[in-house]
């Protein structure tokens, strides 16, 4: 399988730092996406890695290490609008269709005052 | 990013009626779109691989007579539900995938939210 696996649900302070972290089965993996959705919208793109490391980008960062099938989210300097879900995933080489994207079950993060 | 339209954003619809929703890139060919299927406070999950000028490839369990999908041209895909239930209600999102881009990055539509009576 393909599992994904990533927290259902966190809470952090408006003005803080949240790690969101994803793991996944490394057989035949072929980059790690991260997506932001809010309620009843689609999913907006918010990074790509595929290589070991840290891409940064603003208040957002994303990091991957493909040897531990492991990756996080980095949200730095909350604000209320990043209260969303947060989609983990992967991509793996080969299938019916080629290189289809595995999501996550999504992390629900809130930001409180 | 790159612009994916989706249309209609919600259709309302009585049992045994068809529905067609359109995908669109906008600023981009992808020759490849998926459809995806989202029930409320899950995941995405992928219906099935829409590619231009040849047969979709539909994932495990999903009806490709109920679901029928059509990708004519390198800027446009439909899914097309057939003969609606109300067990067919969901939020439908398309994903197009950019043609030759470096990443490979999939962009995805707004939504569409079917509600069968």
């Amino acid at each position: 399988g393909q599992n994904i696996d990533q927290p259902t649900e966190m809470t952090a302070t408006e003005g803080a730092i949240v790690q969101i972290n994803c793991t996944y089965q490394t057989s035949g993996f072929n980059g790690l996406f991260w997506y932001q959705q809010h309620a009843g919208e689609a999913p907006t793109f918010l990074s790509y890695n595929v290589l070991d490391g840290l891409e940064e980008k603003g208040r957002f960062s994303s990091f991957l290490s493909r040897s531990k099938g492991y990756s996080y989210l980095l949200l730095k300097e909350l604000q209320m609008k990043d209260s969303a879900s947060y989609l983990c995933a992967a991509r793996f080489f080969g299938g019916g269709g080629g290189n289809k994207l595995t999501f996550g079950t999504g992390t629900q993060l809130k930001v409180e005052l | 990013g790159a612009v994916v339209s989706q249309h209609p954003s919600r259709v309302i619809c009585k049992s045994g009626t068809s529905v067609k929703i359109e995908c669109r890139s906008l600023d981009f060919q992808a020759t490849t779109m998926f459809w995806y299927r989202q029930f409320p406070k899950q995941s995405l999950m992928l219906m099935a691989t829409s590619n231009e000028g040849s047969k979709a490839t539909y994932e495990q369990g999903v009806e490709k007579d109920k679901f029928l999908i059509n990708h004519a041209s390198l800027t446009l895909s439909t899914l097309t539900v057939t003969s609606a239930h109300p067990e067919d209600s969901s939020f439908y999102i398309c994903s197009a995938r950019e043609t030759g881009g470096a990443k490979n990055i999939q962009y995805f539509g707004a939504g569409t939210r079917l509600s069968v009576l």
